[in-house]
């Protein structure tokens, strides 16, 4: 079966434009994550969905990052006015668990995101 | 606030070589602890747990982390590396009454075998 795919791979932004990047999860799994992770660095979270309720998005650095998932399946991380801060790889993780620190996370390959 | 280390940013060893990667976490309450892999130009995958029960878990390629609470760490370990277990590895743990169960990472380790 497959597992959590992203789009793009890669992306390369000029400063100030906006950014789209999906997540499709496994299929059936309630929760999905995003994380950041800088240059070597670790993930660092940035939001929570169980199904299509924003559950937890303590982590997003600033209000020009927003995230959804309205029918509880694909998501989409938008990033407006891009800064060069933001460059970085952007995952996504799903779990088949609602909730709950047990349920292993899955994790797709990433989007690299450049901003120039 | 909880927070890992990876004492070590990179770790070279050759083959067959014993090795360890080191892992301590802050916190003052109950969590879940993991290891997560990463080869090169693929996702995170997860290499093993702990949760509860027994304080020495294991994978199925050979590696081996213990759950050390009074001392708070999870180190990995493995007896005997291949040249394929090149990798970053990730520590991780998640609050035990987490309603999100959000991982919280370390800064990784980059383990180099060399033949």
């Amino acid at each position: 079966g497959a597992g959590v795919s992203q789009s793009p791979r890669y992306k390369v932004a000029k400063r100030g434009q906006d950014v789209a990047l999906r997540c499709d999860p496994i299929s059936g799994h309630v929760s999905l994550f995003w994380y950041q992770q800088a240059l070597g660095q670790g993930p660092e979270f940035l939001t929570y969905f169980q199904n299509e309720a924003q559950l937890d998005k303590s982590g997003l650095p600033s209000d020009r990052f927003f995230a959804e998932r309205p029918e509880g399946s694909v998501s989409t991380l938008k990033i407006q006015r891009t800064q060069q801060e933001d460059s970085a790889v952007y995952l996504c993780a799903s779990s088949f668990q609602a909730g709950g620190s047990q349920s292993e996370q899955f994790f797709g390959p990433g989007t690299r995101l450049t901003v120039l | 606030a909880q927070s890992v280390t990876q004492l070590d940013s990179q770790v070279p060893v050759f083959e067959e070589a014993p090795v360890e990667l080191r892992c301590n976490y802050s916190s003052s309450v109950s969590v879940y602890l993991f290891w997560y892999v990463q080869y090169p130009n693929q996702g995170l995958q997860l290499l093993l747990k702990y949760l509860s029960g027994s304080t020495l878990v294991e994978s199925i390629n050979g590696f081996e982390a213990e759950f050390n609470k009074s001392q708070t760490s999870f180190h990995l370990r493995k007896p005997s590396v291949h040249i394929s277990d090149t990798a970053e590895y990730f520590c991780a743990v998640s609050h035990g009454s987490s309603n999100t169960g959000k991982l919280i990472f370390g800064q990784g380790t980059t383990l180099q075998v060399k033949p």
